[in-house]
């Protein structure tokens, strides 16, 4: 069954270092999204991303984070100046798009936890 | 403000018994969606509801929706262990349909 990969599954960094997350959504989904989920608490939107570009992003999502698909298959989340607030499980999800495809679920990969110290 | 808040926060129950968690949420949605979370994992699917269904069942599983109210409820009925998990309904406003807006959860435990 197709599915959403991730990595790294864990990564920890000092305060001020950059990180990128990885992500390889489902091969035929058109919109990508990255949510987060800091420990005991709500899963939290962070942006969505459509046809190459941001099609809506949240307040949390500053100007230190950015978001990319460098290729058809990656889409990455680029922590520009980690801070310790930025510790969480970071979750990629995609979603399709057309006929057969577009049910609205959302597909969620395992995560990445970030540690920052 | 709070899009989706779930009640309980958290609910014990014996297998075999049946668990209802509830799902408030405060907009004019497009659908409501049911996600379970294992301890660390990823966000798993359950079942979505549309703003003009009332009530949807897939295996075990009941969801109804009022929207007068603005109200879902999520019914595992017949619990198992292996339903201990966290329960998160997730709206997918009108006019927008893109995002997901994740309510706080409900931590289900079942013993056995």
């Amino acid at each position: 069954e197709p599915e959403v990969t991730q990595t790294p599954s864990h990564q920890v960094t000092q305060m001020g270092q950059e990180v990128i997350l990885r992500c390889v959504p489902i091969s035929n989904h058109l919109y990508f999204y990255w949510y987060r989920q800091i420990l005991g608490q709500k899963v939290e939107f962070l942006v969505s991303f459509y046809n190459n570009e941001i099609s809506e992003k949240s307040e949390i999502f500053d100007d230190q984070f950015s978001v990319e698909r460098p290729d058809g298959s990656n889409f990455t989340l680029k922590i520009r100046s980690t801070k310790l607030e930025d510790s969480a499980m970071y979750f990629c999800a995609s979603r399709g798009s057309g006929a057969g495809t577009n049910t609205g679920e959302l597909f969620f990969g395992e995560g990445s936890r970030l540690t920052v110290l | 403000s709070q899009q989706g808040e779930e009640d309980p926060q958290a609910l014990s129950i014996q297998e075999g018994e049946n668990a209802t968690m509830n799902c408030s949420y405060k907009t004019s949605i497009n659908n409501l969606q049911w996600y379970r979370q294992n301890s660390g994992r990823g966000l798993v699917h359950l079942i979505l509801i549309r703003s003009n269904e009332r009530e949807k069942h897939s295996g075990r599983l009941r969801v109804t929706l009022d929207t007068s109210k603005k109200s879902s409820s999520l019914l595992i009925t017949a619990s198992r262990a292996a339903d201990t998990a966290s329960y998160f309904c997730a709206t997918a406003l009108s006019g927008g349909y893109n995002k997901l807006i994740f309510g706080a959860g409900t931590r289900l435990a079942v013993h056995p």
